[in-house]
């Protein structure tokens, strides 16, 4: 199994583009989440979804947009990049086999 | 709210020797869940061990434990023998509401291993 997959691993952006990272996990869980974590520090959520076509905010959702329109992929929108969203961001999900972690992307805007 | 707090921005340890990092949780829910990940520096966040609220035990994963303690609302992670390979960053986490799942993190512990 695959597993988390999100795509891509680094990306650079300019102030006030757009982009959206990509999420997909092949295990059928239902809760996928979205977190970021700045350097030193641990996880902050931003998104999750407990199913398809439900979302809802976590601790640090401003800039930040999602959606679920399948069980598996689970896409954030960043609509206007700003610095303070330099950052890694984590996609997870979890099941009843516990919890699923990508690998990443670290996004650097400029 | 829930809450998880690590104390210990840093830690050091001689190889062979046992460490033990800290993490208390707040919540007033009955039932949770607490973990601990790993994470090195190429990245990724590498599950270590897990204890349920209502576990009678402390668990145990290998050189790994969890000093639960519940009265207390401590969660402290033991690894023993430490082996360089062991330097890392270590987070605690809580499961958050039963209907969402969300794990909640704290700030993390950053172990190092010297010879």
């Amino acid at each position: 199994n695959a597993g988390v997959t999100q795509t891509p691993k680094f990306r650079i952006l300019k102030i006030g583009q757009s982009m959206t990272l990509q999420c997909t996990q092949d295990m059928n869980h239902n809760y996928m989440y979205w977190y970021r974590q700045d350097p030193g520090m641990g996880l902050k959520l931003i998104y999750y979804s407990v199913g398809a076509g439900i979302t809802d905010k976590g601790e640090v959702p401003n800039g930040y947009n999602v959606s679920r329109s399948t069980t598996e992929d689970f896409p954030l929108r960043l609509e206007l990049a700003a610095p303070s969203q330099t950052s890694v961001y984590f996609c997870a999900s979890s099941g009843t086999d516990g919890y699923t972690f990508g690998s990443g992307t670290r996004l650097t805007v400029v | 709210a829930q809450k998880i707090t690590q104390t210990q921005p840093g830690m050091f340890v001689q190889e062979k020797e046992a460490v033990t990092l800290d993490c208390t949780y707040d919540t007033s829910d009955p039932s949770y869940g607490l973990f601990w990940y790993k994470q090195p520096s190429s990245g990724e966040m590498i599950f270590l061990i897990y204890q349920g609220s209502y576990d009678q035990q402390n668990a145990t994963e290998g050189r790994y434990s969890l000093n639960f303690q519940k009265a207390r609302k401590s969660a402290n992670l033991v690894i023993s023998a430490s082996q360089l390979g062991d330097s890392a960053m270590y987070f605690c986490a809580m499961r958050g509401p039963w209907n969402t799942d969300k794990l909640i993190f704290g700030t993390g512990t950053r172990l190092q291993v010297f010879p």
